[in-house]
C-alpha cells in the first residue's frame, strides 16, 4: 500500500525567505508523486509532477521538487517565498498506471510580511 | 490546461433531503472521474471512483446508498447525496484524468461546499 507523509501540518516564513515543504512517501513500486496547491475554498491545482524522468522537477509559480529515492523523499522549495504563496499544499503519490492518488496531510504555508 | 467544472459551488439543504453535485470535464474526455470528501484542516479522502457506463468503486467505509454515483458520459460524473444529515456537511472534490494522457495528471473541480442544516 502506498501513503505519503507531509512533515508538520503548518509552516511560516517571511517573505522573501526560502519555502521548504517535507514529503516523504512509502510505496512498493516507482512512483509517480505529485504536489497541489489548495487556495481556501477551492479545488485543487497541479504545481509538478515526478513520473520516472528527471528527479528534479520544476513546476509552476517558481517551486520545484527533488525526488530521492534512497530517502523516500519529494519535498517541495522555492527560492524566495510571496505573500500568494499562502495556501495549502499537498503532496500525493499514485502507482505507474494507475489512477487513484494517496494525499498527505497537507502543509498550511504563511508567509509574513 | 485541461478544466473541471463542478457545479454547485456552494449548497445549504435541509436534513433528509438530497443534494445533486456534478462534475464535468470541459474540454478532455474522461473514463475516469474521482470523487473526494474533505473535512475542515484535513486532507482529501477518495470515496469513490466514478467509471463511465458501469458501477462506481467505492472505498471501504463509505456508503454506497448514501452517496449515489452517475457517470454516464465520457464528460459527466454526479455525486448525490441522500437523505443528508449534519454530519455530511463537508467540500466535496472532483477529478478527472484525461484519457488520451497516459501519464496525465489528474485535473481538479472547484469544489463543493455541501451544508446541511
Amino acid at each position: 500500500a502506498q501513503s505519503v507523509t507531509q512533515l508538520g501540518s503548518h509552516v511560516s516564513v517571511s517573505e522573501g525567505a526560502l519555502v521548504l515543504l517535507r514529503c516523504n512517501y512509502s510505496s512498493s513500486v516507482p512512483p509517480y508523486l505529485f504536489w497541489y496547491v489548495q487556495y481556501p475554498n477551492q479545488g485543487l491545482q497541479l504545481l509538478l509532477k515526478y513520473t520516472s524522468a528527471a528527479t528534479l522537477v520544476k513546476g509552476i509559480n517558481g517551486f520545484e521538487a527533488e525526488f530521492k529515492k534512497s530517502e523516500t523523499s519529494f519535498h517541495l522549495t522555492k527560492p524566495s517565498a510571496h505573500m500568494s504563496d499562502a495556501a495549502e499544499y499537498f503532496c500525493a503519490v499514485s502507482e505507474e498506471g494507475a489512477q487513484k492518488l494517496v494525499f498527505g496531510q497537507g502543509t498550511r504555508l504563511t508567509i509574513n510580511p | 490546461g485541461a478544466v473541471v467544472s463542478q457545479h454547485p459551488s456552494r449548497v445549504i439543504c435541509k436534513s433528509g433531503t438530497s443534494v445533486k453535485i456534478e462534475c464535468r470535464s470541459l474540454d478532455f474526455q474522461a473514463t475516469t472521474m474521482f470523487w473526494y470528501r474533505q473535512f475542515p484542516k484535513k486532507s482529501l479522502m477518495l470515496m469513490a471512483t466514478s467509471n463511465e457506463g458501469s458501477k462506481a468503486t467505492y472505498e471501504q467505509g463509505v456508503e454506497k446508498d448514501k452517496f449515489l454515483i452517475n457517470h454516464a458520459s465520457l464528460t459527466l460524473s454526479t455525486l448525490t447525496v441522500t437523505s443528508a444529515h449534519p454530519e455530511d456537511s463537508s467540500f466535496y472534490i472532483c477529478s478527472a484524468r484525461d484519457i488520451k494522457g497516459l501519464r496525465a495528471e489528474a485535473f481538479f473541480g472547484q469544489g463543493t461546499r455541501l451544508t446541511v442544516v
